[in-house]
């Protein structure tokens, strides 16, 4: 099956420094990738849709100088969070739709980011 | 647009009962319907997917849900709870193409517990 790799599983920074979050697909290509945020206990939010060779389209609400999203490659989808604070501390997942449509979509381990 | 909600925040078995997670979901078009599995601290994983053709789907570790389209529900269910389905479950929903495709939107999730 489609397999979907995220990368770190878990990342501890400073406040005010950036982080990157890397979502490849390994054996698709992906036009279209998306990021989500869970807050605990609670269910995924999408935050936004990240477009190979354009700009990624945002969620209301989210701010997108804050969460950078770039979509280099049919592959790779990055999120960056910039000058984070502990209220960024969260779950963040990608996810890629698969192959065919009504496959749904693959997901990524998830990042777990804490902002001290 | 397309909603789900998943009936029952936390739902608690004893090993060997039926499992029952209820999702009743909202669109204006037929939907391709999904149910992931999370556990702790890692990304989600494929239980099962409706894709307008058998309306009772089976999937992985003996899970199975119906479609009713008369309902707009699609509860997953599984005979015999084991201790290893403790995790928290998502019913999803997606559009069937376009910019929907591969975009899910979640339910608010529910917290199986199984007790020996």
């Amino acid at each position: 099956g489609a397999v979907v790799s995220q990368h770190p599983s878990r990342v501890i920074c400073k406040s005010g420094t950036s982080v990157k979050i890397e979502c490849r697909s390994l054996d698709f290509q992906a036009t279209t990738m998306f990021w989500y945020r869970q807050f605990p206990k609670k269910s995924l939010m999408l935050m936004a849709t990240s477009n190979e060779g354009s700009k990624a389209t945002y969620e209301q609400g989210v701010e997108k100088d804050k969460f950078l999203i770039n979509h280099a490659s049919l592959t790779l989808s990055t999120l960056t969070v910039t000058s984070a604070h502990p209220e960024d501390s969260s779950f963040y997942i990608c996810s890629a739709p698969g192959p065919r449509p009504g496959l749904g979509a693959f997901f990524g381990q998830g990042t777990r980011l804490t902002v001290v | 647009a397309q909603s789900v909600t998943q009936l029952g925040s936390h739902v608690s078995v004893s090993e060997g009962a039926l499992v029952l997670l209820r999702c009743n979901y909202s669109s204006s078009v037929p939907p391709y319907l999904f149910w992931y599995v999370q556990y702790p601290n890692q990304g989600l994983q494929l239980l099962l997917k409706y894709t307008s053709a058998a309306t009772l789907v089976k999937g992985i570790n003996g899970f199975e849900a119906e479609f009713k389209k008369s309902e707009t529900s699609f509860h997953l269910t599984k005979p015999s709870a084991h201790m290893s389905d403790a995790a928290e479950y998502f019913c999803a929903v997606s559009g069937l193409g376009g910019t929907s495709y591969g975009k899910l939107t979640f339910g608010q999730g529910t917290i199986l517990t199984v007790h020996p």
